[in-house]
């Protein structure tokens, strides 16, 4: 039973357009959600985070917002760049142990 | 600068074999984490540690074991390598029990067993 989903395994969109990427989730003890970028041949690397106590955080080009009766996170990239391309990860944290999806591939076309 | 080194990049082995996969990070973080990565199953916890020579089993734990002597160093063992193993394995630490500290990942190993 994946508790984690990211439904859509890739996503293509044109340079400067917005990118918005989804994570579904079912247990609702989860109390922290991160978002990871990664790059072919590197690790992933943090992108962003949000507390279930709040329903938006932004940190420059990118937001991320929780619907937390939706059980649903989405990851905004306003303007998307053609270095945003990577795959984003999102995890989500119960009891200090985090659980990720399976990643959604994001392609920014100059 | 943040960082978690793995010993190897690319490992091929063959079925049977005893495989040590090593993990080093330089930030004095208490926890250490051990993923793999596999196409549409994302990133799957095996093992984890909060501290020296403490372990816990993550959510695939069967077929692994890991060993921390030392707080900068934690080791994924494969006791006997089988083919459902090829993997890219991940490697990440994090600082203390605080939820909001993001993990830090090393660069992975991609595991072959043939």
């Amino acid at each position: 039973d994946q508790q984690v989903k990211q439904n859509s395994p890739s996503l293509s969109v044109q340079e400067g357009r917005i990118s918005i990427l989804n994570c579904d989730y079912t247990n609702s003890m989860f109390d922290y959600f991160l978002w990871y970028k990664k790059y072919p041949a590197e690790g992933p690397t943090f992108l962003i985070s949000i507390s279930s106590i709040k329903d938006k955080n932004e940190d420059g080009r990118f937001t991320v917002f929780l619907n937390k009766s939706a059980k649903h996170l989405s990851l905004h990239i306003v303007p998307s760049q053609p270095g945003d391309s990577a795959v984003y990860f999102c995890a989500a944290v119960n009891a200090g142990k985090s659980t990720f999806g399976d990643g959604t591939t994001l392609t920014v076309k100059p | 600068d943040v960082k978690v080194t793995q010993s190897s990049r690319y490992l091929v082995k063959r079925t049977g074999e005893k495989v040590f996969l090593e993990c080093v990070q330089d930030m004095d973080h208490e926890n250490m984490f051990w993923y793999r990565q596999d196409p549409g199953l994302g990133l799957r916890l095996i093992y984890f540690s909060y501290d020296v020579k403490m372990k816990e089993k993550g959510d695939i734990p069967e077929g692994y074991s890991v060993s921390r002597e030392k707080k900068e160093r934690f080791s994924l063992i494969l006791e006997s390598a089988s083919t459902n193993q090829t993997s890219m394995y991940l490697c990440a630490s994090s600082l203390g029990r605080d939820p909001l500290s993001e993990q830090y990942f090393g660069p992975g190993t991609r595991l072959t067993v043939t």
